[in-house]
């Protein structure tokens, strides 16, 4: 069991470029999620897949976020046009089904 | 919206036990209690989860009232590296939603 592994783990960019990220979640999981934490409040639910059907999304993703995750292993998050607003650390976790929830280390995203 | 209560700081000396509250008037049946804890810097780990019963695992204890209205995390032995934010999160078991919703948790400082 390696766990869920993001990358990268810190990115700064400027305000209007475009930022992805990976998540790799524990090879047997079939349902992944995606979570933005910002200063001194808790994670807050962004998406989630159950294999590569995106099954719920957030209000909080707005048009400029987009995930996938095309065969049902790894999953991107992608920000087009970054604001200030989107400084946050990006959270990936993944599930066997509706088991217990396993978190990745986290990317920490500053837009300059 | 998060279902649960928490206070925000509590502090513990090293050695003693820790006793963390949450209060979740509104559970229903089929809702599970769940905490999580976050060291800084890092991503949510998994404590423990219960329904009805207490619950006792290598890391800590949950005690669920018979009402199942508030529920108390117990860390038998609390050290320096317990110093992190727990969560107590209630999530329901079956139908579709898988997530889990975080409110802004308890900051646990344990003092040498």
């Amino acid at each position: 069991d390696t766990g869920v592994s993001q990358n990268p783990r810190h990115k700064i960019t400027k305000r209007g470029q475009n930022v992805t990220f990976r998540c790799d979640p524990i090879s047997e999981h079939n349902r992944l999620y995606w979570y933005r934490q910002t200063l001194g409040q808790g994670p807050e639910f962004l998406t989630y897949f159950q294999n590569e059907a995106q099954l719920e999304k957030s209000r909080l993703l707005s048009d400029r976020f987009s995930a996938e995750r095309p065969k049902g292993s790894f999953s991107t998050l992608e920000i087009q046009r970054t604001e200030q607003g989107d400084s946050a650390m990006y959270l990936c976790a993944s599930s066997l089904d509706r088991g217990r929830i396993y978190f990745g280390p986290g990317t920490r995203l500053t837009v300059l | 919206d998060a279902k649960t209560t928490q206070p925000p700081s509590m502090d513990c000396a090293e050695g003693r036990a820790a006793n963390l509250p949450c209060n979740h008037s509104t559970i229903s049946g089929n809702e599970y209690v769940y905490w999580y804890r976050q060291i800084h810097s890092q991503g949510p780990q998994y404590i423990i989860h219960g329904l009805k019963n207490n619950e006792t695992n290598e890391m800590a204890s949950l005690i669920i009232t018979e009402d199942r209205k508030s529920s108390t995390l117990i860390l038998p032995h609390a050290t320096l590296r317990d110093t992190a934010v727990y969560y107590c999160i209630v999530r329901p078991e079956g139908g579709s939603q898988g997530n889990l919703i975080f409110g802004k948790g308890t900051k646990l400082s344990v003092k040498p």
